[in-house]
């Protein structure tokens, strides 16, 4: 067990709809990591936040948003949902920004329908 | 070209046999991780490695930074080190994203 939380486990939608994914880091982890697994993609940084504010934009598309909020936990929104944007969502934490080490969450399996 | 190589993509063996799995980058890093997903699809991270070798139980991991080059080993294979093995870097540009390779998948038969 990594420490870091997310829910829901798996999440079953249709097309056009709006998920939130969720996140709780481990305690006294500042940085919030979130990463798609797609099938035909593999692993893809979508974006970090640390302490609230975002630090860094990876291949995130313009339908999905993420904030971190006063108590460090995390929310991921996908919007506009695609049969493409089905795929494991993982979040990760560490304690800063610099060289750590990031510890994984059991990830959320999204299925868009 | 992707940025992180693995190889093999899929490897099978025996119990008890000595697996090296390699992986190849071409951009200047800071660390490099080696995660374990298991079946499940939940992460472990292994190691993380910026220089040298680190040794955890019967899992190695070396990096030769000049070469661009790490090695993950396992000694004594057991069927439960089935999984699929990644490779991820941080780059040097102070953004902390890790950009991963496409994972080996590995079987050990009893």
């Amino acid at each position: 067990d990594s420490g870091v939380t997310q829910t829901p486990k798996h999440l079953i939608t249709a097309t056009g709809q709006r998920v939130t994914l969720r996140c709780s880091p481990r305690s006294g982890d500042l940085s919030v990591y979130w990463y798609q697994q797609s099938l035909d993609q593999g692993l893809q940084f979508l974006i970090q936040y640390y302490n609230g504010e975002e630090r860094a934009k990876g291949n995130i598309l313009e339908r999905f948003s993420a904030q971190q909020f006063p108590d460090l936990h995390s929310e991921l929104n996908l919007s506009s949902l695609e049969l493409g944007d089905s795929a494991l969502y993982f979040c990760a934490s560490s304690p800063g920004t610099q060289y750590g080490e990031q510890f994984f969450g059991p990830g959320t399996r999204l299925t868009v329908l | 070209k992707n940025e992180v190589e693995q190889s093999p993509q899929n490897l099978t063996a025996q119990e008890g046999e000595f697996i090296t799995i390699n992986c190849s980058y071409s951009v200047g890093i800071s660390a490099l991780h080696w995660l374990q997903q298991h079946p499940g699809g939940g992460i472990v991270s292994l190691f993380m490695l910026s220089s040298g070798k680190k040794k955890h139980g019967r899992l190695i991991a070396t990096i030769n930074i000049q070469e661009k080059h790490s090695s993950l080993h396992i000694t004594a294979s057991h069927p439960r080190d089935s999984a699929v093995y990644i490779c991820a870097v941080r780059g040097t540009q102070g953004a902390q994203k890790l950009v991963f390779g496409q994972g080996t998948r590995l079987t050990i038969n009893p």
